[in-house]
């Protein structure tokens, strides 16, 4: 079936601007979690949803970040006034619940010029 | 804090040879660990996980062991193929505590 859709794969924005990085889980995965990943380095956990509880926010790096989920379903990370460090690779995946695997999409690489 | 740390971050082995790669944890609550794959431009796939009252787990060509005595993961991968280069993560998590913890990981390049 299909994967966990990210979209765009690419995003090259000014510093200062505005950015918006969508998910699309496996259908019937109740977990949503997005993570960031810099160049070479490992993830970074951002934010978790699971169904309709209210979402772990503990590893949003600044109140610039801020991410929902709709229907319990598809998800937005938006990332307001655009830093140069903000430049990474931003990771979506779901699981059907927790202690299950994660399945990861492709990403957003994101850049800030 | 708590952290997950690989003992070493790059590898190269070769084609058909066996593979070991060796991930260290800290925090003794975790109870749920994984290991992922990643090739470059991808996201990271599901390998094998193993809980914590288990100490050995095998998949196909990939054997993960759990020593919690030492707070200690490894990865063993059989008959290397080319295809198995890419970055290897851990990841580690707890009950209540949903998100996990990946390590930096560990670049493994099989030579024809």
């Amino acid at each position: 079936g299909a994967g966990v859709s990210q979209s765009p794969s690419n995003k090259v924005t000014e510093k200062g601007k505005d950015v918006e990085l969508r998910c699309d889980p496996i259908s019937g995965h109740t977990a949503l979690y997005w993570y960031r990943q810099s160049l070479g380095q490992g993830l970074e956990f951002l934010i978790y949803f699971q169904g309709n509880s209210a979402p772990d926010k503990s590893g949003l790096p600044s109140d610039r970040f801020s991410a929902e989920r709709t229907g319990g379903s598809v998800s937005t990370l938006t990332i307001q006034r655009t830093q140069q460090e903000d430049s990474a690779v931003y990771l979506c995946a779901s699981s059907l619940r927790w202690n299950s695997p994660l399945h990861f999409g492709n990403g957003t690489r994101l850049t800030v010029t | 804090g708590e952290s997950v740390g690989l003992h070493l971050p790059t590898l190269s082995v070769q084609e058909g040879d066996n593979s070991i790669i060796n991930c260290a944890y800290s925090n003794s609550a975790s109870d749920y660990f994984i290991w992922y794959k990643q090739e470059s431009g991808k996201g990271p796939q599901f390998i094998i996980d193993i809980r914590s009252n288990m100490d050995k787990r095998q998949g196909q060509r990939v054997t993960v062991l759990l020593n919690k005595t030492v707070k200690h993961l490894s990865l063993q991968i059989a008959a290397t193929q080319p295809g198995d280069s890419a970055v290897y993560f851990c990841a580690e998590g707890s009950f209540g505590n949903e998100k996990l913890t990946f390590g930096t990981g560990t670049r493994l390049t099989i030579i024809p």
